[in-house]
Formats: C-alpha cells, sequence, structure tokens
C-alpha cells in the first residue's frame, strides 16, 4: 500500500526560481490538502481540493498555485520562489465520507529557498 | 476563527513515567477533534478521533479523553518508542472540512 505519495523529498531553490511538488494518492480520496509546517507553528493550510478539477484557498495561498486534474494527483506550484518559502511541505487525502475525516498524510517535502 | 492551543510545548519523562498532553479549542461547532503522532522526518500519523465531550478512547499506553473545552492525551508508563511529537486539530461546522492543528507536544521519554 503506497497510501499518499509525495515527490521530491528534499528540494534547494534559489529566490525566483519556480518548482511544482507533486502528490499522489491511490486510496481514491476526494479530498487532498497541501499544508506547510515550520517551527512553532503547526500545519497551516495551503491549498486544497474537494475532487477532480477544483480548488480552494485555505489560511496561506499567497505565493502558490494548485492543480487537480485527475482525481489521483493534487500539484502544488511555486511561480517565484521566495526565502520565507522556506518550509516542509506536506499533502494530504481523505475520503468524503463525513463520519470518517481522518488525514492521511505523505512524509512530506523538505523545501530551501536561498 | 477556530484555535487550538497545545501545552506543553515539550516534556521530557523518564521510562515509566506517566503524564498527560493538552490540548485547548476554541470552535464555532466542534465536528471533530484528531489526534495525531509525528516521528521526525515522517508525516503526521492518526491515532484518534473524538466527537463528544465525555468520549474516550484508548490505543496501547495512550488514552484520549474530550470536554466541552479541551482534549488530553495520557500516556500510562511510556517507553522510549513513545517519543514523537503529538498533534492535535479540530474540525469545526464552520470550517469547511478544513482541520485546524495545534503546533505539538514534543514528547521525549528517556531510558
Amino acid at each position: 500500500n503506497a497510501g499518499v505519495t509525495q515527490t521530491p523529498k528534499f528540494r534547494v531553490l534559489k529566490t525566483g526560481q519556480s518548482m511544482t511538488l507533486l502528490c499522489a494518492q491511490d486510496m481514491n480520496h476526494e479530498y487532498m490538502y497541501w499544508y506547510r509546517q515550520d517551527p512553532g507553528m503547526g500545519l497551516r493550510l495551503i491549498h486544497y481540493s474537494v475532487g477532480e478539477g477544483t480548488t480552494a484557498k485555505g489560511e496561506v495561498p499567497d505565493g502558490y498555485n494548485v492543480s487537480r486534474l485527475k482525481k489521483q494527483n493534487f500539484l502544488l506550484g511555486l511561480e517565484s520562489a521566495a526565502p520565507s518559502q522556506t518550509s516542509v511541505y506536506f499533502c494530504a487525502s481523505r475520503g468524503a465520507d463525513s463520519y470518517n475525516e481522518k488525514l492521511f498524510f505523505g512524509s512530506g517535502t523538505q523545501l530551501s529557498v536561498l | 476563527e477556530d484555535q487550538v492551543t497545545q501545552s506543553p510545548e515539550a516534556l521530557r519523562l523518564q521510562e515509566g513515567e506517566s503524564s498527560s498532553l493538552n490540548c485547548s479549542y476554541t470552535v464555532s461547532g466542534l465536528r471533530g477533534l484528531f489526534w495525531y503522532r509525528q516521528d521526525p522526518g515522517k508525516g503526521p500519523e492518526f491515532l484518534f478521533t473524538l466527537y463528544s465531550a465525555g468520549e474516550e478512547k484508548e490505543k496501547e499506553r495512550l488514552k484520549a479523553t474530550l470536554t466541552k473545552k479541551e482534549s488530553f492525551l495520557h500516556i500510562t508508563a511510556p517507553k522510549p518508542e513513545d517519543s514523537a511529537t503529538y498533534l492535535c486539530a479540530v474540525i469545526s461546522s464552520g470550517s469547511a472540512r478544513q482541520l485546524t492543528f495545534g503546533s505539538g507536544t514534543q514528547l521525549t521519554v528517556l531510558p
């Protein structure tokens, strides 16, 4: 069982460069999420999707874009990276059952922007 | 706006020394409170969901309880392998099915 897979695991960017983080899930989940985790601040929601072709803004969306062209994939893009985007990024997914709302997380992407 | 505060930020215990972690929350209509465990370099892993005040759930040495204002994660006779960061999160009727996370408690159990 692969669950939620994130690529890459590590990345170093220079200010102004762009990149895309890929999240793939094999559990047929409707909902997918991108979080960032910074020391002392917990997990903060960047963007999320409630189904194929849909996206919505979370708590900290500025500087990021997302796409959900296929149900199993959720992409997070940084068009012009900034040092403030240095963080650990986590993707998560869950089913649409309202009584079973636990999230399944990927193992994270550590991003450094110099 | 939903808010979650966890305390303490860090806790060091000797093996076998029981203790509790606290999660205080402010939400408009709690739909669920979640506990996750996160090991270094890994994503959070689900432990429990609590839905209503008075509810309790147990798993091995862990027991989670819920009141109208807070949740406790009780750790009984912990072992070094229980060392991890424990995260609390809530989902409310006003949150569009988004979880709000606390900043976590980093637990270290010394042998």
